[in-house]
Order: structure tokens, then sequence, then C-alpha cells
């Protein structure tokens, strides 16, 4: 059974660092490429960032760009999003999933994980 | 990127049928053949109904299926059930190494 399991949300202040991971089972991991999604309180869908199953191409949304780091350690089987110079529009539930079909990046998510809650507030 | 554009509301009795639209740019959805829908319960992550326009994952009803025409894609909801009541969101390649997503279609079975 697929299994992601995100952790390292919380309350930060404006300009801070958190890290998130996202530990995966019951697939062979670096056969697949990973992506994190983020949905802002009341607010629809964000792409964020996408990393191939090699993690030899990362790919990140315009907001997030130059601030947040997408990586995958694939001994490990997990996948982490270092976010950096956070703002208080940066608050949102992240999602980490799984592309469907392989190692390259197409946003077809068939395995989501539950969510972890960022807050960028004073 | 802007976001493409999705009604904000859609509705039916349940066993009708809703269309929700996607419509974006010869950049992003009339550009490329990499258009997917995805259902989002509240509190709840999201699921892939559809991708490539028209392909169904496993386990995903055939009552739903998707389309394109230009620089509109559409998902089609058939037989409405309870169940179905949540929102979707269509996201598409954008070029470049970017994606976008709808702002999202909130759906009520009435």
């Amino acid at each position: 059974e697929v299994q992601l399991l995100e952790s390292g949300g919380g309350l930060v202040q404006p300009g801070g660092s958190l890290r998130l991971s996202c530990a995966a089972s019951g697939f062979t991991f670096f056969n697949y490429a990973m992506t994190w999604v983020r949905q802002a309180p009341g607010k629809g869908l964000e792409w964020v960032s996408s990393i191939s199953g090699s993690a030899a191409s990362t790919y990140y949304g315009d907001s997030v760009k130059g601030r947040f780091t997408i990586s995958r350690d694939n001994s490990k089987n997990t996948v982490y999003l270092q976010m950096n110079s956070l703002r208080v529009e940066d608050t949102a539930v992240y999602y980490c999933a799984k592309e469907l079909t392989g190692p390259y990046v197409l946003i077809d998510l068939d395995y989501w994980g539950q969510g972890v809650l960022v807050t960028v507030s004073s | 990127q802007s976001a493409l554009t999705q009604p904000p509301s859609a509705s039916g009795s349940p066993g009708q049928s809703v269309t929700i639209s996607c419509t974006g740019t010869s950049s992003d959805v009339g550009g490329y053949n990499q258009v997917s829908w995805y259902q989002k319960h509240p509190g709840k992550a999201p699921k892939l109904m559809i991708y490539e326009v028209t392909k169904r994952p496993s386990g995903v009803p055939d009552r739903l299926s998707g389309s394109k025409s230009g620089n509109t894609a559409s998902l089609t909801v058939s037989g409405l059930q309870a169940e179905d009541e949540a929102d979707y969101y269509c996201i598409s390649y954008a070029g470049s190494n970017n994606w976008v997503f709808g702002g999202g279609t909130k759906v009520t079975v009435l």
C-alpha cells in the first residue's frame, strides 16, 4: 500500500525557515517523480515544486522560486521541501504527492499525503 | 503565470450531468495535451480524476470524462451522485517547466 507521510510543519515567523519532509512507502521510490502542492486557507490549490525520480531535474512555481528548495534522498525514500524567507502568504496546508506514471514530472499525481500545516505569522 | 479560469460553482440534481470548463491560453491548455483534473473534498487530499485531457486513472468511474477544444478543457460528471459534491481543479502544463492550476469549481448536488 502506497503511503506518504508529511512532517515538519508548524508556526514560524516571517523571514524564518522550515523544512518539510515526506516519507514514502509501498512503491519503488526512485522510479517516481514527486511534487509539493499547497492550499492556503479558503483558497485553491497551488503547484509549489516538483523533482524527478533521479533528482536531476527540479522545478518551482514563480511564487516560491529562489526561496524554496526541493530535494530527495532515494536511500531514505524521502522528499524534502526547504522553505526559506517565509512570508505570511506561504501559510497553507502543504501536500506531497507521487507521480502516476514514472520518473518524469507531469503533475499527474495519484497518491497524496494527508497534508501538513505551515503557518507564517508574527 | 495566471491561473486558469474555472467557474466558481456548478450544480445539478442527482442523475443529471454537470460540465466544468477550464479556460487558458495557447501557451498552456491550448498548447499541450497535459490537462489534469482533481477532486477535493474539504479536509481531504486531492484525488486525480482525469489526466492527459481524457484518461481516467484506475478506479475512477466512467461517469467522469474529459475533453478539450482550443484553449478550453472540460470535465463532465454524468449521473451525478451525492459523493460527487466537491471542489474540482484543473491543472495544465504551461511550458518552460511550469504548471498552473485553475481557481477551482465547487460542484453542488441539489
